[in-house]
């Protein structure tokens, strides 16, 4: 069964502390993507790469960077977390090709900034 | 840019109703569209999808058609059951391989 695995369930953080959210697939794709989910925002894109070391930025990359050392890894880094960072976080993956352009996702990790 | 509208929720619907959920969209070019599904603490999954002007997408009974004259994908159901009951994403690709979603409509169905 193809899998995407987020290493946290729940995290619970300071102000200004450094994060890091680790996503995992095992389906050799190419792409991966990293989103948040508000209530009444629905998914917003943060920053998606085509692969390994490559990275561009979503719709909302302020905030945030990332990092594709591997190709089935995708880390997303909160420099300096703030309480407006709070969220549900979601990690996607995809093959690269018209064709294959449906998204699986990762289970979320639930960030609260204190 | 490109944007996808979903009809605001929640929605509540008793066991075996006729679900609807609209979805518009604007795009440039010609974009696949898709549903997917959020059951209650999981991610997304893909629900169905079409990639092109009036192909109907299938799956669990629910039923999507491409329109292209009203830049349209609703999302329905002739008799929705309890374990419907979640939160629904319209969304469409660019072929880019970006994705841009709508902001969910949950669902929930009574007994």
């Amino acid at each position: 069964d193809v899998k995407v695995t987020q290493s946290s369930r729940y995290l619970v953080k300071r102000t200004g502390e450094k994060v890091f959210l680790e996503c995992v697939q095992d389906m050799d794709h190419e792409n991966m993507f990293w989103y948040r989910q508000d209530p009444g925002l629905g998914l917003r894109l943060i920053y998606f790469s085509y692969d390994v070391k490559m990275k561009e930025k979503g719709d909302i990359p302020e905030g945030y960077s990332v990092s594709r050392e591997k190709k089935e890894r995708f880390s997303l880094i909160l420099e300096s977390a703030s309480t407006n960072q709070t969220s549900m976080y979601l990690c996607a993956s995809s093959l690269f090709g018209t064709e294959n352009e449906k998204l699986f996702f990762g289970s979320g990790t639930q960030l609260s900034v204190l | 840019g490109n944007s996808v509208t979903q009809m605001e929720g929640p929605v509540t619907l008793s066991e075996e109703a006729f679900l609807t959920i609209n979805c518009t969209y604007t795009a440039t070019g010609y974009p696949s569209l898709f549903w997917y599904v959020q059951y209650p603490g999981e991610g997304l999954q893909l629900l169905l999808k079409a990639t092109k002007a009036d192909d109907k997408g299938s799956n669990k009974g629910f039923e999507a058609t491409y329109r292209k004259e009203t830049t349209s994908f609703h999302l329905e159901k002739g008799s929705v059951q309890v374990s419907d009951s979640a939160v629904y994403f319209c969304a469409l690709s660019d072929h880019a391989g970006k994705s841009t979603f709508g902001d969910g409509t949950t669902l929930t169905v009574k007994p």
